[in-house]
């Protein structure tokens, strides 16, 4: 049963536009929304989160919008740069627990 | 300043082996958690250790066992290889206490194939 769902495995965009990354859940007990990046051969990396009671949050390029009614998240990402390129996960997490739910990605390129 | 480092980088067993991962958590960190991340999928949460004990442990069958040393460093067993097995093995750590999000840091990953 996969509670956290990223529907598009792969997005292409051209560099300078907007890139954005979709992410849908089923579990109405999760809090805490994050986002990881992760390149070929390394660990994910952190990218921007949000908190269950917030709708929006944003740093720098990056904002990650969320509409609990919809159980839907998306992470924006203007604009898109070359080095942008890389396969982007969605995780959530269930009040007082450090578990983290895993989408199973979008792979996104970025075209100079 | 290191971050989280894992060993060996890759792996091959074959079935029916047993294998140890190994996991140092970035300085300054307490708690280790693992992850399979099978192909084309996202991590998969196998369990946490802070303390060195057992804190969550995801839908994982008791042959994959762990440990944490005093050094706050983890080992992660998996005994009776399957093919299924065969992933990478993620590796975060993080501390304990940082408010509403202990943010984990990801290592590389050990690279398992189970022929």
């Amino acid at each position: 049963d996969q509670q956290v769902k990223q529907n598009s495995p792969s997005l292409s965009v051209q560099e300078g536009r907007i890139s954005i990354l979709n992410c849908d859940y089923t579990n109405s007990m999760f809090d805490y929304f994050l986002w990881y990046k992760k390149y070929p051969a390394e660990g994910p990396t952190f990218l921007i989160s949000i908190s269950s009671i917030k709708d929006k949050n944003e740093d720098g390029r990056f904002t990650v919008f969320l509409n609990k009614s919809a159980k839907h998240l998306s992470l924006h990402i203007v604009p898109s740069q070359p080095g942008d390129s890389a396969v982007y996960f969605c995780a959530a997490r269930q009040g007082g627990s450090e578990k983290l739910v895993f989408g199973k990605g979008t792979k996104l390129t970025v075209n100079p | 300043d290191a971050g989280v480092t894992q060993s060996p980088t890759h792996l091959i067993k074959t079935r029916g082996q047993q294998v140890t991962l190994r996991c140092s958590p970035k300085s300054g960190h307490d708690t280790v958690s693992w992850y399979q991340q099978a192909l084309g999928q996202g991590p998969q949460f196998i369990f946490q250790y802070y303390e060195e004990e057992e804190r969550q442990r995801g839908n994982f069958p008791d042959r994959f066992s762990g440990h944490q040393f005093p050094n706050y460093s983890s080992e992660l067993n998996v005994n009776a290889l399957l093919l299924g097995d065969s992933a990478l093995y993620l590796c975060a750590s993080s501390l304990k206490g940082q408010g509403v999000w202990n943010e984990q840091f990801f290592g590389p990953g050990t690279r398992l194939t189970v022929l």
